[in-house]
């Protein structure tokens, strides 16, 4: 079993919908969590980052944690043709003290294509 | 932009080759990550140096290494390479190791290896 679980898509929407992207974990030791967005050929671009259970809202995007199911997910509100990419959830690990292991583990990523 | 760079952005060779990749983190990043993406496995962590020093391993080939220089700029060798190591390389760098640090990504180095 994968640690991280994220459904490829491709996920195609229309304009102004809005997008839910989920990730479902099973390390238990992973404390913090964000998501990326990718668009073709560039580097993933920091979007998201949390580390409690709960939402968090930035304009059109919010991150929501749920620690107990380990499950995780963002939605885009009023989505837009520029949101067409790829999706990583990452997550990171801390040991017993709260010190973090550095290393990401990430999902496979979903496709995302908004469609005017 | 990031504020990572990485060097060079496309490297074509052969089996067997020896190839350098380089990566300058953004400045005051102490750590830097190398990651390797591929169409099968996703985004791997390799490698994360910490101010010169190795702080942690994930899934490198013995045929791979890495170091960081006292200027922070690291640099990752793949050595006798194969076909299956065409593959994207990222680096990314955070401020500090050891707690909850955001990392930053770079543009990428996309290798082929014929």
């Amino acid at each position: 079993q994968k640690e991280v679980e994220q459904d490829p898509g491709p996920l195609s929407v229309p304009e102004g919908a809005i997008v839910s992207l989920n990730c479902t974990y099973s390390n238990s030791a992973f404390q913090y969590f964000m998501w990326y967005r990718q668009y073709s050929r560039k580097g993933p671009e920091l979007l998201m980052y949390t580390y409690s259970s709960g939402n968090k809202e930035d304009g059109r995007f919010t991150a929501q944690v749920d620690k107990s199911s380990k499950y995780i997910s963002l939605f885009i509100r009023d989505s837009q043709p520029s949101d067409s990419a790829t999706y990583l959830c990452a997550q990171g690990a801390t040991n017993a003290g709260g010190t973090s292991y550095g290393k990401l583990t990430f999902g496979q990523g979903t496709i995302l294509t908004v469609h005017p | 932009d990031s504020g990572v760079t990485q060097t060079p952005k496309h490297l074509i060779t052969a089996t067997g080759q020896r190839v350098t990749l380089r990566c300058s983190p953004r400045s005051g990043d102490l750590s830097v990550y190398w990651y390797q993406q591929s169409l099968d496995q996703g985004l791997q962590f390799l490698i994360q140096y910490y101010n010169g020093e190795e702080r942690a391993k994930g899934n490198i080939l013995e045929r791979f290494s890495a170091q960081q220089f006292p200027d922070l700029h690291s640099e990752l060798n793949l050595s006798s390479l194969e076909l299956g190591d065409s593959a994207l390389y990222f680096c990314a760098s955070s401020v500090a190791a050891g707690n909850e640090e955001t990392q930053y990504f770079g543009p990428g180095t996309r290798l082929l290896v014929l």
